[in-house]
């Protein structure tokens, strides 16, 4: 069974810094996909950024960039020049590549609580 | 707007009431996934739709809830005999179906308190 765990259930930093979040998951599967969803308070889940585990080099986003660390499993989210609208919770989440039923259903950490002070 | 959409968006109930949950994917997205989130955790899965049928339930999903797609548009979750500890978001979500390079989009969710 695959897990996702995310270790800072907070952080907070000032507007214009850059942060970085962190997220490791445990899997037996060579091919999946890595993803990074925002839930700003009383919102809906948004996508950030994915990754594909098969591509070595990191995804970008605008202000947001992820490390990827395959051999580690770790995926951590970068976000630079912070803003205050970047306030949200921030989730992890992993996807099987190729599944026998087609049931590509997110498994998540408990996410991390962002806050960005003006 | 042509997101995906849920109704009600909060919804308070008494222990042992029924309660009913829609969701309205974006039009011509065939696969509907149901999560269930609780309080400072991340979702969790429930159940998986393509088209109008139900291809897999998680564990979570107790005999007293069902799901239905009718159809392969809406969706709708009947949760019967609501308990405390059905108190949670439900999140709905919906896809292309192109496989595993899809996106899966959220609505707002149904807050549930039961009381």
């Amino acid at each position: 069974a695959q897990t996702v765990t995310q270790s800072q259930p907070e952080m907070s930093v000032q507007e214009a810094e850059t942060v970085t979040l962190s997220c490791t998951y445990d899997t037996s599967e060579n091919n999946y996909y890595l993803f990074w969803y925002k839930q700003p308070p009383s919102r809906q889940m948004i996508l950030v950024i994915r990754q594909e585990a098969y591509k070595q080099q990191n995804a970008t986003e605008n202000r947001f960039s992820v490390n990827f660390q395959k051999a580690a499993k770790s995926f951590s989210l970068k976000i630079s020049d912070s803003q205050l609208g970047d306030t949200a919770m921030y989730f992890c989440a992993f996807m099987k590549h190729k599944t026998m039923d087609s049931n590509y259903q997110l498994i998540w950490g408990a996410g991390t609580k962002l806050i960005i002070k003006p | 707007d042509t997101g995906v959409s849920q109704n009600p968006r909060h919804k308070i109930t008494k222990r042992g009431q029924n309660v009913t949950f829609r969701c309205d994917p974006i039009s011509e997205h065939n696969r509907l996934y149901w999560y269930r989130q609780t309080l400072g955790q991340g979702p969790e899965f429930l159940t998986y739709f393509q088209n109008e049928a139900q291809l897999e339930k998680s564990r979570l999903l107790s005999d007293r809830f069902s799901a239905e797609r009718p159809k392969g548009s809406f969706s709708t979750l009947e949760i019967q005999r609501t308990e405390q500890g059905d108190s949670a978001m439900y999140l709905c979500a919906s896809s292309l179906g192109q496989g595993a390079r899809e996106t899966q989009y959220f609505g707002p969710g149904t807050r549930l308190l039961v009381l």
